[in-house]
């Protein structure tokens, strides 16, 4: 199993452009997450999803969408990039249940410029 | 609201010390605790994890923590630090009640280790 895969590994962008990152797992996991990490914050819920078609909001949702059309994707919008979105971008999965672990992918590192 | 403190952005400690990284939640009801570590450039992987049971809990590398209700402490330990624990360090918690595995992150200890 590949586990968490995450595409690109690095990003630049200008202020106002628009991309997606992309985030697959090859685990049937039903829980998939975002998180971004800021330094001396740890890690922000940005948006989860409990299953194929069904998404919510997190800590920090405000700047992006996503979508959830099969359990293996989970890809992270940003419609406008601002430079307050540089950051290191984290998708995670899980299955169902409150205990079970969140598997990481080795994140997406973005600059806005 | 769930919330989680890390005491300590930066810990230091030579090698073959004990380690001991405090963390402390706020939850209404005792939640699910977690501490994950972060390798320089990639991602979090689980150290491990408290989900009811047996207070003390052991995970990978020879970590484990104690969860301890009255205090609303996780704190994490290794009785002999290496080198190579030198990492980030993240308590986390999820509520009895959480849907969609929504982790709440307390921000960070740097671990380093002297030879």
């Amino acid at each position: 199993n590949a586990g968490v895969t995450q595409t690109p590994k690095f990003q630049v962008l200008k202020t106002g452009q628009s991309m997606t990152l992309q985030c697959a797992q090859d685990m049937n996991h039903e829980y998939m997450s975002w998180y971004r990490q800021d330094p001396g914050m740890g890690l922000r819920l940005i948006h989860y999803s409990v299953g194929a078609g069904i998404t919510d909001q997190g800590e920090v949702p405000n700047g992006y969408n996503v979508s959830r059309s099969t359990t293996e994707d989970f890809p992270l919008r940003l419609l406008s990039a601002a430079p307050s979105q540089t950051s290191v971008y984290f998708c995670a999965s899980s299955y169902s249940g409150v205990q079970e672990t969140q598997y990481f992918g080795p994140g997406t590192r973005l600059l806005v410029l | 609201a769930q919330s989680v403190t890390q005491l300590g952005s930066h810990v230091s400690v030579s090698e073959g010390a004990l380690v001991l990284l405090r963390c402390n939640y706020s939850s209404s009801v005792p939640p699910y605790l977690f501490w994950y570590v972060q390798y320089p450039n990639q991602g979090l992987q689980l150290l491990l994890k408290y989900t009811r049971g047996a207070t003390l809990v052991k995970g990978i590398n020879g970590f484990e923590a104690e969860f301890k209700k009255s205090e609303t402490s996780f704190h994490l330990t290794k009785p002999s630090a290496h080198m190579s624990d030198a990492a980030e360090y993240f308590c986390a918690v999820m509520g009895f009640y959480n849907q969609g595995g929504k982790l709440i992150f307390g921000q960070g200890t740097e671990l380093s280790v002297k030879p």
